[in-house]
């Protein structure tokens, strides 16, 4: 059973950057994640999907702060020059019949 | 532009029934999976169930048996119809596609 862990939470000061890790279990390194971004108060709001092979498709109007990047059973969102707005949980992702989602990191931006 | 939108939330009673529906426009809703998640306060996103483009159903074991998914293409509608409801199914549903658009949910309370 896929299973997809996260950190409960991340800190970063304004204007640096700040990576964040989404691990797979054992069996399932090859698969594809999405990551989410859910500001407070709001829906999440699908930033992007991230190959095994750390290709990366972004959703409309991501900005380019936001990337992605993977190793082995490892999928890392970057964000980098970080803004206020950027405060938010972050969740990870994965497809199939069923959808199966990370804990969720809350970041913060200090 | 893509919209999904989510409607017929509310209160109701332990043991109650409610049928949510999530209108979509701005894509060919025939083509694409659609699936229903759900988030309780402070808590994480939770998976509550999935229809193909078939009509293939799909649940986790938290629903299995109390929701139903449905979907009628000709009104680009999807539909979850929950019944025996729980305090714990309380949260904000949301329909969703593997396209990464999302609704802005709907508040479902469960309660006497």
């Amino acid at each position: 059973q896929l299973v997809l862990t996260q950190s409960p939470s991340a800190s970063a000061s304004l204007g640096a950057s700040v990576k964040l890790t989404c691990t797979l279990s054992s069996g399932h390194t090859s698969y594809a994640i999405a990551w989410l971004q859910q500001q407070p108060e709001k829906g999440p709001r699908y930033l992007m999907k991230l190959n095994s092979d750390g290709s990366h498709s972004k959703g409309d109007g991501i900005p380019d702060r936001f990337s992605g990047s993977s190793s082995g059973a490892e999928r890392y969102l970057t964000i980098s020059s970080l803004q206020s707005e950027d405060e938010a949980d972050y969740y990870c992702q994965a497809w199939g019949t069923a959808w199966v989602f990370g804990g969720g990191t809350t970041l913060t931006v200090l | 532009e893509v919209q999904l939108v989510e409607s017929g939330g509310g209160l109701v009673q332990p043991g109650g029934s409610l049928r949510l529906s999530c209108a979509a426009s701005g894509f060919t809703f025939s083509s694409y999976d659609m699936h229903w998640v759900r988030q309780a306060t402070g808590k994480g996103l939770e998976w509550v169930s999935g229809i193909g483009t078939a009509g293939d159903t799909y649940y986790p074991g938290s629903v299995k048996g109390r929701f139903t998914i449905s979907r009628e293409n000709a009104k680009n509608s999807l539909y979850l119809q929950m019944n025996s409801l729980r305090a714990e199914d309380t949260a904000v549903y949301y329909c969703a596609t593997p396209l990464g658009y999302w609704g802005q949910g709907t508040l479902v309370t469960v309660s006497s």
